[in-house]
């Protein structure tokens, strides 16, 4: 299985400041034969379930605000947030979904700080 | 607006099985650009993929539960259903259905949620 792993597990940003969330698989989610990343990203607010808001590690979803921007390629992402707003607090987690079984990171947990 | 529903039994004995339906509205339910899905979420947990089916019936199962799942369609309903035997106080999670992009023949982000379900395993 590809495992993903999350950094950090938890992260306080102050309202306007930019907030970096990784992302780490185990082993390469790029498919050569179209150059797509198998990666997703999900914003969880309590009691929620999971929101998509990046496909393919860096096409956002519709309606998703610009403020949220992925990237990265092969083993290596990033979700960014440009200016944190307080809706924006949850737990985001990124999922490969290139090879099955499809796999999850551990989440990180965004506050405001 | 495509809406997913789950509905079921909140307790479930343990060693007994799971059952679970997801009631789709608000958009297609037999086209080939979607898979039909459910995840599930242990309380205060992560995430895990459960399975996926296609409108053709084809299935996909995550190998460290298919022993124990059954995904099934329901077409003229617009549902779709999971089936989980055997369970243990290791089942108790949130279960959500969702909408599957297809890529390339398979199930792949999950890009329309149910509210999800918990499902507790508990004698």
């Amino acid at each position: 299985d590809i495992v993903m792993t999350q950094s950090p597990d938890s992260l306080a940003v102050s309202l306007g400041e930019r907030a970096t969330l990784n992302c780490k698989s185990s082993r390469s989610v790029l498919y050569d034969p179209n150059n797509k990343n198998y990666l997703a990203w999900y914003q969880q607010k309590p009691g929620q379930p999971p929101k998509l808001l990046i496909s393919w590690a860096s096409t956002r979803e519709s309606g998703v605000p610009d403020r949220f921007s992925g990237s990265g390629s092969g083993t290596d992402f990033t979700l960014t947030i440009t200016s944190m707003q307080a809706e924006d607090v949850a737990v985001y987690y990124c999922q490969q979904c290139l090879s099955q079984p499809y796999t999850f990171g551990q989440g990180t947990k965004l506050e405001i700080k | 607006q495509l809406h997913l529903q789950e509905s079921g039994p909140g307790l479930v004995k343990p060693s007994e099985t799971l059952s679970l339906t997801c009631t789709v509205s608000g958009g297609s339910f037999s086209g080939s650009d979607y898979y039909w899905g459910w995840l599930r979420q242990p309380p205060g947990k992560g995430l895990e993929w459960i399975g996926s089916i296609y409108f053709t019936g084809t299935t996909f199962y995550n190998p460290s539960l298919k022993s124990q799942v059954t995904i099934s369609l329901d077409t003229p309903k617009y549902q779709f259903s999971l089936k989980l035997s055997s369970v243990t106080a290791a089942d108790t999670a949130v279960y959500y259905c969702t909408r599957q992009i297809s890529n390339y023949g398979w199930p792949r982000f999950s890009d329309s949620w149910g509210q999800g379900i918990l499902v507790t395993v508990s004698s």
